[in-house]
């Protein structure tokens, strides 16, 4: 019973391809996240979603668009990949109050050759 | 900019020593710090969690030390185990609805027999 799933875990491309990783969450959480670990293991939070609305949008190139179909799912399409978007994508979800816990995805690791 | 400062970067600890993890914070308007830790593979998984209001938390072998005024907070692991190798991030985040998480740099724990 995995409380965040992602697929795929590993997704291998080459530059300029465009692709999808999907989210399904299943604790009943109305606020989802994706976040981007780099090679050196550094978290970075790229956008997060509140009951379908996208509500942080950090700085990150308009390559990368997400998309909630509804607040179970959260989707990441990234348009003509480059090198430098090669790290592990994970999605996570929480009960949308700060101070609740983040609930992780096992992570897309993407590998753009 | 970097909100939240983490060291060591890593940390090799005898099996029944205690492991230490520091971290600094600069907004004050902080007033949620877990600690989140992570498995080869696996995604990031929250260990203890703690508000300003109390200076320590307890779980186990497990203990968060909470300096307000230093704007510093700390993981202590009692007793350490092989098992506990892994990585250890600490974070912050303001109470809200569109609450996002900061995370430190991360510290990859080793724990030797």
């Amino acid at each position: 019973d995995t409380a965040v799933s992602q697929t795929p875990k590993y997704l291998v491309t080459q530059m300029g391809n465009d692709k999808s990783i999907k989210c399904e969450q299943n604790l009943g959480h109305d606020t989802m996240y994706w976040y981007k670990q780099d090679s050196k293991k550094f978290l970075k939070i790229m956008f997060s979603y509140n009951n379908k609305e996208l509500i942080i949008n950090e700085t990150v190139p308009n390559r990368f668009s997400p998309k909630s179909p509804d607040k179970a799912h959260l989707n990441l399409h990234i348009n003509s990949l480059e090198l430098g978007d090669s790290a592990v994508y994970f999605c996570a979800s929480t009960t949308g109050q700060g101070g609740s816990p983040l609930h992780f995805g096992n992570g897309t690791r993407l590998t753009v050759t | 900019q970097q909100q939240v400062k983490q060291s060591p970067q890593s940390l090799i600890v005898q099996k029944g020593g205690i492991s230490i993890i520091n971290c600094a914070y600069e907004n004050t308007a902080f007033d949620y710090f877990p600690w989140y830790q992570q498995f080869p593979g696996k995604g990031p998984a929250l260990l203890i969690a703690i508000r300003p209001d109390v200076s320590e938390k307890k779980e186990g072998r497990f203990t968060i030390s909470f300096n307000k005024s230093a704007k510093q907070f700390s993981l202590h692991i009692m007793d350490s185990q092989p098992g506990d190798s892994a990585t250890y991030f600490c974070a912050a985040s303001i109470t809200g609805t569109a609450s996002k998480l900061t995370f430190g740099t991360g510290t990859r724990l080793q724990v030797t027999l």
